[in-house]
């Protein structure tokens, strides 16, 4: 069992706007600014799309953002391209003893 | 352009010791955090650790008895040891850079099959 949860499966027609959820507690999410989203294409490493909640890296599609509200971080994809199915994994900082937490991942599919 | 690269052996016995290497390349490993993450078949991610250029480590609570990280700035590489192996320590290993100030894994190699099997 991951320690952050997601739901396990999206899904969105191409142009539309999709959400994942990120459910922690106030000892991850909830107490740090230190959320980060992966997208992974089967077979291939994750790619960080978002970072410190809702930072995009240089190169990354101003279609993804992310945010977050009390102990649960989003990622929204708009304009759904058929390049967004994936796997969207959340992770996120979780204090001095625990360290670095994974959601279990959630499959998007572009319908 | 940084790139990663890990390298090790495929198949490791149970009870013996996992050991991979992950080679930095395009650009200096010093002054960075490196860390190792792994992901069984069909599952999520999961952090093993990390490791700074100075080799100061911090591991994942759950595996900090079996593992040891280390460094070497001259060859630009930094490894990985996973003692007392079970079929549960099977997966894709992925070395990656960070996360810094505990902020994001930016640069990741493309992973290694480590199986574990007598």
């Amino acid at each position: 069992q991951s320690a952050l949860t997601q739901p396990a499966s999206v899904s969105g027609s191409p142009g539309q706007s999709i959400t994942i959820s990120c459910t922690g507690t106030s000892s991850d999410v909830g107490s740090y600014n230190l959320v980060s989203w992966y997208q992974q294409h089967p077979g291939k490493a994750p790619k960080v799309m978002i970072y410190e909640v809702s930072k995009r890296p240089s190169g990354v599609s101003n279609r993804f953002s992310g945010s977050k509200s009390g102990n649960t971080a989003s990622l929204t994809i708009s304009g759904l391209q058929a390049e967004d199915e994936a796997d969207y994994y959340c992770c996120s900082y979780a204090g001095s003893s625990t360290l670095v937490v994974f959601g279990g991942g959630t499959k998007l599919t572009v319908l | 352009q940084v790139q990663l690269q890990e390298s090790g052996p495929g198949l490791v016995k149970p009870s013996e010791t996992l050991s991979l290497t992950c080679t930095v390349s395009g650009g200096s490993i010093s002054n960075y955090y490196w860390s190792w993450i792994r992901q069984p078949a069909g599952k999520g991610l999961e952090w093993i650790g990390r490791i700074y250029t100075s080799g100061s480590t911090n591991y994942n609570p759950s595996l900090k008895s079996r593992v040891t990280m280390s460094v070497d700035t001259s060859k630009n590489q930094f490894s990985l040891k996973l003692s007392s192996v079970t079929a549960a320590d099977t997966a894709v290993y992925y070395c990656a850079r960070g996360p810094v100030n505990w902020g994001a894994f930016d640069y990741w190699g493309q992973g290694t099959l480590v199986t574990v099997s007598s």
